[in-house]
């Protein structure tokens, strides 16, 4: 099983409408999670940190269901700009040590006019 | 501020030959990632350096790899005997520090090496 895993998509969808995609982990241990977005030929930038309790950032949601190790991003009131590929990122550790940081493939997005 | 660079931006060598790719991290951060991304493919982990500590070289893919870090600050990627399958897009990324629940890594933009 892989450790990270996204669907590759691409998810097609209308301007303005609500998306949302998860991420699953394969270790139980797994400590801190975060969203980056990944524009086409550039480099990814964190989008949010995923926390225990859900974590809203404007039009996006981010939750974290730890018993059935998923993650997910849902993203409101979609616009043009939101086109992207997004990487569920997962760390053993509660900080940054590499030794436990992965990435998902990533999941494809184009927001339709 | 000055984000992380890299350079080349693009590279393209014969098999067979010799790359070394740089990266300058931003200033004051204290831990620094190598990674690499095939097209299409995820992010895949190459070494990772924190501090004076020894670098963690568990993601180089084999004894061609190698990196350093010289003065804690700027990084370099050596690539021996290139291989075709060598060819991607090299990311270096770079954060304030290595603990917290909040380790935002800041990626530079990349080199795209291709290997003929």
């Amino acid at each position: 099983r892989k450790e990270v895993e996204q669907d590759p998509g691409p998810f097609n969808v209308p301007e303005g409408a609500t998306v949302a995609f998860n991420c699953t982990y394969s270790n139980s241990a797994s400590q801190s999670f975060f969203w980056y977005r990944q524009d086409c030929r550039k480099e990814p930038k964190l989008l949010m940190s995923v926390y225990s309790s859900g974590n809203e950032d404007g039009r996006f949601t981010a939750q974290l269901n730890r018993a059935s190790q998923y993650i997910s991003l849902l993203i409101r009131d979609s616009k043009l700009s939101d086109s992207a590929t997004y990487l569920c990122v997962v760390n053993l550790h509660s900080g940054g040590g590499a030794d436990g940081l992965t990435f998902g493939k990533g999941t494809h997005l184009i927001i339709q006019p | 501020g000055a984000g992380v660079s890299q350079s080349p931006s693009n590279k393209v060598t014969e098999k067979g030959k010799d790359v070394e790719l740089r990266c300058d991290p931003i200033s004051g951060h204290t831990a620094l990632y190598w990674y690499r991304q095939s097209l299409g493919q995820g992010l895949e982990f190459l070494i990772y350096f924190q501090g004076n500590s020894a670098p963690d070289k568990s993601g180089l893919p084999s004894d061609r790899f190698s990196a350093e870090r010289t003065g804690g600050s700027v990084s370099t990627l050596t690539i021996q005997r290139t291989q075709q399958e060598d060819s991607a897009v090299y990311l270096c990324a770079s954060s304030l520090v290595s603990g917290g629940n909040y380790n935002e890594q800041f990626f530079g933009p990349g080199t795209r090496l291709t290997v003929l």
